[in-house]
């Protein structure tokens, strides 16, 4: 167990609608990254957080959007959904000093969306 | 690093024998680290282990130790003594560019036969 977790674990819904998936991350972690996992692209960096502020941006489409609150826990919007939104959806967290490389990330268990 | 690669889509290995999956990056940073993750069929992305570019000594973690050759550019994950439970994706990472983000491999399928 990484400390860090997501919900729902499962998610189907159809096209065009709009999804919210959560993650808290470990006790003591600022950031919070996002990525998504498809079988065709791999793992990708959508965005990350420190401390309720953006830091990051990675290939995160217009359609999908994030926040940080003040109690460390994230949210990833995605919204008007596709089929090819299909895919594994990490929440990881981390320390957060700032432009660290040595820090390890730590991911949840995920969430499977299915688009329909 | 920039990017990393992966060349192995697929390894098999007997149980109780050691693997090498291999590992390459590209980078022009001087201070960096490279990581290991494991992900079961279940989708966890599990922490395996670390190596900074500057440590002395090459990582070892229980079973998983890292042969890491900074001259080649690669950070090769061993996993000895393999059991049934390590079948499983492996994949290398290391933070890329400016962004704070991981880069990852594509990954290495790695199947332990009974």
């Amino acid at each position: 167990d990484s400390g860090v977790t997501q919900t729902p674990k499962h998610l189907i819904t159809a096209t065009g609608q709009r999804v919210t998936l959560r993650c808290s991350p470990r006790s003591g972690d600022l950031s919070v990254y996002w990525y998504q996992q498809s079988l065709d692209q791999g793992l990708q960096f959508l965005i990350q957080y420190y401390n309720g502020e953006e830091r990051a941006k990675g290939n995160i489409l217009e359609r999908f959007s994030a926040q940080q609150f003040p109690d460390l826990h994230s949210e990833l919007n995605l919204s008007s959904l596709e089929l090819g939104d299909s895919a594994l959806y990490f929440c990881a967290s981390s320390v957060g000093r700032r432009r660290a490389k040595s820090e390890t990330q730590y991911f949840g268990p995920g969430t499977r969306l299915l688009v329909l | 690093a920039q990017k990393i690669t992966q060349t192995q889509p697929g390894m098999f290995v007997q149980e109780k024998e050691a693997v090498t999956l291999d590992c390459t990056y590209d980078t022009s940073d001087q201070s960096y680290g490279l990581f290991w993750y494991k992900q079961p069929s279940s989708g966890e992305m599990i922490f395996l282990i670390y190596q900074g570019s500057y440590d002395e000594q090459n990582a070892t973690e229980g079973r998983y130790s890292l042969n890491f050759q900074k001259a080649r550019k690669s950070a090769n994950l061993v996993i000895s003594a393999s059991q049934l439970g390590d079948s499983a994706m492996y994949f290398c990472a290391s933070y890329g560019g400016s962004q704070g983000n991981l880069i990852f491999g594509k990954g290495t399928k790695l199947s332990v036969k009974p």
